[in-house]
């Protein structure tokens, strides 16, 4: 596809489930960067993977969050024991080079909105 | 004090207007800058990177003051279709993911 997918685009759980958040980057696409978004608020950096890198994992709020990304292209961001708090939207996004310069454009993908019950 | 702070609007103004919104960052070591827009429900996009030296594209002017730690971004002759959230995006020195303000809404009337 020409852009970042996500899976399921919603997804209603009651407390106390895990859940499971597909993202798949764009093509060729060697960063992969998860946010959520509050309502009301604005994003919140979760995780990002770099090639074969050490994820940088310091935006994940809890140890209920984990993501995982295999073969460098599709990630999926895991979250246990869902809280009525975990309630957002999941937003992917890739970008072709991990540099911090001004080449560094994120294309996002059109999220997983998340209800926790 | 948040990282990156914006006034969150709304801005309602008339088609055919000039408008003007402003983002400070925190981070002195902030290294690159970007304005995102995002409909509503919809995901984020790119609508510009800021350079120091400024930048246009368009009816739309982005500035950088590295000195006072502010983003600018005007948008001359505003259509309907422009109105939206304007996210400031900072990245700061060693990291790589964004940075989001939490947006200013802009609602363009006719």
């Amino acid at each position: 596809g020409a852009g970042v997918s996500q899976s399921p685009s919603n997804k209603v759980t009651e407390k106390g489930k895990d859940v499971e958040l597909r993202c798949d980057p764009i093509s060729g696409h060697t960063a992969l960067y998860w946010y959520r978004q509050s309502l009301g608020q604005g994003l919140e950096f979760l995780i990002y993977f770099q090639g074969n890198s050490a994820p940088d994992k310091s935006g994940l709020p809890s140890d209920r969050f984990s993501a995982e990304r295999t073969g460098g292209s599709v990630s999926t961001l895991t979250i246990q024991r869902t809280q009525q708090e975990d309630s957002a939207v999941y937003l992917c996004a890739s970008s072709l080079h991990p540099s911090a310069g001004g080449s560094n454009t994120q294309y996002f993908g059109p999220g997983t909105r998340l209800t926790v019950l | 004090r948040k990282e990156v702070e914006q006034d969150p609007g709304p801005f309602n103004v008339p088609e055919g207007a000039t408008v003007a919104f402003n983002c400070t960052y925190s981070n002195s070591a902030s290294q690159s800058f970007f304005w995102y827009r995002q409909d509503c429900r919809k995901e984020p996009k790119l609508l510009m990177s800021v350079y120091s030296s400024g930048n246009e594209d368009g009816r739309f002017t982005a500035q950088l003051n590295r000195a006072s730690q502010y983003i600018s971004l005007l948008i001359r002759d505003s259509k309907l279709s422009d109105s939206a959230t304007y996210l400031c995006v900072v990245i700061d020195t060693g990291r790589r993911a964004l940075t989001f303000g939490s947006g200013t809404r802009l609602q363009v009337q006719p």
